[in-house]
C-alpha cells in the first residue's frame, strides 16, 4: 500500500511569495502516475499537474511540478489571493492528506 | 462543455444501499477510465474506485460492498453501494481520466449520509 506524506500541513504566505509544497511517497513508482490537485472550499478538485511535471489544460504557468522516485514538489512561483485552497498529491490511486495554502 | 453530473445521494441507514450515477454531457464516455473519489466532512480526498477498460479497482475500505459499472448507452457510470456504514458518509465525486493517468474532469459531487 502506498502512503503519501505532504508537508507542510499549512502554508501562510503573502501575495507574490513563492510556495513550495512537498509530497513524499512510501515507495518508488513511476512519476507518470503523480498528479497534483487544487480544491477550493465548496468546490470539486481541479487537476493542476499530471505526470509529475505537465500542466493540465488552462493552468497558469506560475504552477509547476517536479520530482521523481519518492519525492515530488509543487511550486507556485508567485502566489495570488485566488490560490487559497488545499492542494493534494495523488500517486496511482492514493491521495495525500493535503497542504492548506493561505494567502494574506 | 464537458461536464459530469452526479446524482443518487441521500440519507440512508447503516446497512442500507444507494446507487450513485454519473452522467457525462458534452462528450461520449467511451473507454476513458472513470472513477469515484469521496470526501468525508472536513477531511481530505479518498479514492474509492476506478473502472478501466475491462478492469475494476476498489479501495480496501469498500471492496466487496461497492460495485462500479458503466452503461455506454446512457453515457453514465454508476456506483452501487451496499452494506453502507457510518464511515461511508461524505461527498462522492465522479471523475474521468481522459488519458493522462490523472482525473482531469470532475463532477460537483453528491452527498451521502449514513446515519440512523
Amino acid at each position: 500500500e502506498i502512503v503519501l506524506t505532504q508537508s507542510p500541513g499549512t502554508l501562510a504566505l503573502s501575495p507574490g511569495e513563492r510556495a513550495t509544497l512537498s509530497c513524499r511517497a512510501s515507495q518508488r513508482l513511476s512519476s507518470t502516475y503523480l498528479a497534483w490537485y487544487q480544491q477550493k472550499p465548496g468546490q470539486a478538485p481541479r487537476l493542476l499537474i499530471y505526470g509529475a511535471s505537465s500542466r493540465a489544460t488552462g493552468i497558469p504557468d506560475r504552477f509547476s511540478g517536479s520530482g521523481s522516485g519518492t519525492d515530488f514538489t509543487l511550486t507556485i512561483s508567485r502566489v495570488e489571493p485566488e490560490d487559497v485552497a488545499v492542494y493534494y498529491c495523488q500517486l496511482v490511486f492514493t491521495f495525500g492528506p493535503g497542504t492548506k495554502v493561505d494567502v494574506k | 462543455e464537458v461536464q459530469l453530473l452526479e446524482s443518487g445521494g441521500g440519507l440512508v441507514q447503516p446497512g442500507g444501499s444507494l446507487r450513485l450515477s454519473c452522467e457525462a454531457s458534452g462528450f461520449t464516455l467511451g473507454n476513458d477510465d472513470m472513477g469515484w473519489v469521496r470526501q468525508a466532512p472536513g477531511k481530505g480526498l479518498e479514492w474509492v474506485s476506478t473502472l478501466s477498460t475491462g478492469t475494476t479497482y476498489y479501495a480496501d475500505s469498500v471492496k466487496d460492498r461497492f460495485t462500479i459499472s458503466r452503461d455506454n448507452s446512457k453515457n453514465t457510470v454508476s456506483l452501487q453501494m451496499n452494506s453502507l456504514r457510518v464511515e461511508d458518509t461524505g461527498v462522492y465525486f465522479c471523475a474521468m481520466d481522459s488519458g493522462n493517468d490523472a482525473f482531469d474532469v470532475w463532477g460537483q459531487g453528491t452527498r451521502v449520509t449514513v446515519s440512523s
